[in-house]
């Protein structure tokens, strides 16, 4: 079966610090792959999506980055966070029959 | 560019009672539909999915139901249960491998 392990579950990070959080899949083979994020009180905001090594797309201009070296491993990266990039990140994987999430990290940036 | 909307933003419900959720959608050329539940601080549960081609589809006491042309799509909850108490979110593809759209959800309460 396919599952989807994303971490670390919290991260507190002071402003101007860089970021790393990752994303991986298995139990599938080339998954388009998804980064949202949720800040408080809005909806879910589409950040990156990639359909295969080394090829992402990014929807919203921001101070944050995407990367997936591999297959199933999707990174969600940051050279120095604001205040605004505090939030909650889920990463999602689909295979043409639906969309599966991962558990999410919150992020508070200090 | 799709809209989605989610009405009530909130709701709040007798235990076993019958309740309906309202999605709705400003493009109607749709892939799929999918309904996920979100609890506080977790991730997203997938609850069903509605492929383009059908009308609806059923979980147990779930029950979802689509129409493109009215650019609908409900989710009805039999004989809610505290345990049922969460934020439903709506999410919609306009083709394969995009990005799910999402509404804003409806966080729904069921007191005992």
């Amino acid at each position: 079966s396919q599952t989807i392990h994303q971490w670390p579950a919290t991260l507190v990070q002071p402003v101007g610090s860089p970021l790393s959080l990752e994303c991986t899949v298995e139990g599938t083979s080339n998954p388009n792959l998804y980064w949202y994020r949720q800040a408080a009180g809005r909806g879910l905001q589409l950040l990156f999506y990639s359909v295969g090594i080394g090829q992402i797309s990014s929807e919203v201009p921001q101070n944050l980055s995407a990367s997936r070296p591999q297959d199933r491993q999707f990174i969600l990266s940051s050279k120095k966070l604001l205040l605004s990039d505090s939030g909650f990140y889920l990463c999602a994987w689909s295979s043409g029959f639906g969309y599966t999430f991962g558990s999410g990290t919150r992020l508070t940036v200090v | 560019k799709q809209e989605v909307t989610q009405i009530p933003a909130a709701l709040s419900v007798p235990e076993g009672e019958n309740l309906v959720l309202n999605c709705s959608f400003t493009d109607s050329a749709i892939y799929n539909l999918q309904w996920f539940r979100q609890d506080p601080g977790k991730g997203l549960t997938s609850l069903l999915l509605i492929q383009s081609s059908q009308r609806e589809q059923t979980s147990g006491r779930l029950n979802a139901s689509l129409d493109k042309s009215s650019g609908r799509s409900t989710l009805y909850i039999a004989a809610s249960q505290p345990g049922d108490s969460a934020t439903y979110l709506c999410a919609l593809t306009n083709q394969a491998g995009t990005a799910l759209i999402f509404g804003k959800g409806t966080t729904l309460s069921v007191s005992s």
